[in-house]
């Protein structure tokens, strides 16, 4: 069975750190594109980080660059968000999705069931 | 960045009705839209790639169409399942960007 499992959330104080995991199974880890996005309490999908495949290239929306980092290891089938200097509003549920490719047109098929990171004092 | 706008914000519709919700891209994403469907408490699902590729084991009820800067999603005959939220999401540029959100509850 094709599948992403979150793990590493919790409870974290402002300006504290966290690192996510997400174990893939059931694919070829390492062909895959792979993005993390988040959803903050009631509020609606946004993305967060992008990595490639071989882990060359990476991109973060603005609310996150400088102080997340994401990562790969494919022979652990696992991908990482480090995040430092977290605020109140990196409260969210994150996700990690797979990228499949058809036609050109990129999209994510597959999605974990997310890990929930609380930023609170 | 490309902004992704959405409308309705939410819709109140009946089991067996029609409906279209609309996206619309900041710029031209040629057919570069996918569709995703939420329900409370689950991972988004993904329905429509490509503007209007239907993925794998999603009900024939479910079309998308549009290229270029305007979307839809439709939903031809409302089922009890149906009832959640919906999110396009454009991947013209690797900086991927959500709509925010269509919520379809029942009437």
């Amino acid at each position: 069975e094709v599948q992403l499992v979150e793990s590493g959330g919790g409870l974290v104080q402002p300006g504290g750190s966290l690192r996510l995991s997400c174990a893939a199974s059931g694919f070829t880890f390492s062909s895959y594109e792979m993005n993390w996005i988040r959803q903050a309490p009631g509020k609606g999908l946004e993305w967060v980080s992008y990595i490639s495949s071989s882990g060359s290239t990476i991109y973060y929306a603005d609310s996150v660059k400088g102080r997340f980092t994401v990562s790969r290891d494919n022979a652990k089938n696992s991908l990482y968000l480090q995040m430092n200097s977290l605020r109140a509003e990196d409260t969210a549920v994150y996700y990690c999705a797979r990228v499949n490719l058809k036609r050109f047109v990129s999209y994510m098929d597959v999605w974990g069931k997310g890990t929930t990171v609380t930023v609170s004092s | 960045d490309i902004q992704m706008t959405q409308s309705p914000s939410s819709l109140s519709a009946s089991v067996g009705d029609r409906v279209t919700i609309t996206c619309r891209a900041s710029q031209s994403i040629s057919s570069y839209l996918n569709w995703y469907q939420q329900k409370p408490g689950k991972a988004p699902k993904l329905l429509i790639y490509a503007a209007s590729s239907l993925q794998s084991g999603v009900p024939s009820r479910f079309s998308g169409s549009g290229s270029g800067t305007d979307f839809t999603l439709t939903i031809s005959s409302l089922q009890p399942e149906d009832f959640a939220t919906y999110y396009c999401q454009q991947s013209y540029s690797t900086l991927y960007s959500f709509g925010q959100g269509t919520k379809l509850e029942i009437k």
